[in-house]
């Protein structure tokens, strides 16, 4: 069964703090993406990756960077954790053309 | 000005009562139209895609139909186990990303 696996379910951390969340899938699909998720606002695009070293912003990608040096993983960066980013984070990846993404269980980041 | 919007924004039915989901857009050119279902504390799961006017889709007791304004999400006799968020989502011809709508909660009852 293809999967996307997020490294951790549940994350605390502390404001100023730098936090990487890692994703990585098995599919050997090209494109991969970040979202968060909170309640009232959707899932909102943070950044995604059409292929290894190449990254765009999403709609919302102040206070965050991410890192793909290989195909099957793709990291989100907190480069200072603030409280007004805790959410749920999801990562997804797809192939090429039509179909649509497979996500992870999803990273709940609570930042104190 | 949203680019999906879906209705309504919770949704109560007793088993076995019939009832749709609708799920407006507005894009320029649309690649394609996703029906997902997210359980509570879990990742979206995929349901459907629909590319074109006039399409359906059927699985189990779900079902998806599309128009050039909007898709429609119907559920038929349904279970308290489909119980879940169900969030619709577009991708224009011209990009990468999904842009999401902010989900129908539907609760089924016994």
């Amino acid at each position: 069964d293809v999967k996307v696996t997020q490294s951790s379910r549940y994350l605390v951390k502390r404001t100023g703090e730098k936090v990487f969340l890692e994703c990585v899938q098995d599919m050997d699909h090209e494109n991969m993406f970040w979202y968060r998720q909170d309640p009232g606002l959707g899932l909102r695009l943070i950044y995604f990756s059409y292929d290894v070293k190449m990254k765009e912003k999403g709609d919302i990608p102040e206070g965050y960077s991410v890192s793909r040096e290989k195909k099957e993983r793709f990291s989100l960066i907190l480069e200072s954790a603030s409280t007004n980013q805790t959410s749920m984070y999801l990562c997804a990846s797809s192939p090429p053309g039509k179909d649509g993404y497979t996500f992870g269980s999803g990273t709940r980041l609570t930042v104190v | 000005e949203d680019q999906v919007t879906q209705s309504p924004e919770a949704l109560r039915l007793q088993e076995g009562e019939s009832s749709s989901l609708n799920c407006s857009y507005t894009v320029s050119g649309l690649r394609g139209l996703f029906w997902y279902r997210q359980d509570p504390g879990k990742g979206p799961e995929f349901l459907f895609t629909l590319y074109s006017a006039g399409e359906e889709k059927e699985k189990e007791r779900l079902k998806a139909t599309l128009t050039k304004k909007e898709s429609f999400l119907h559920i038929t006799a349904p279970k308290p186990e489909d119980s879940a968020t169900y969030l619709c989502a577009v991708q224009e011809n011209s990009g990468y990303a999904l842009n999401f709508g902010k989900g129908t909660s539907l609760l089924v009852t016994p």
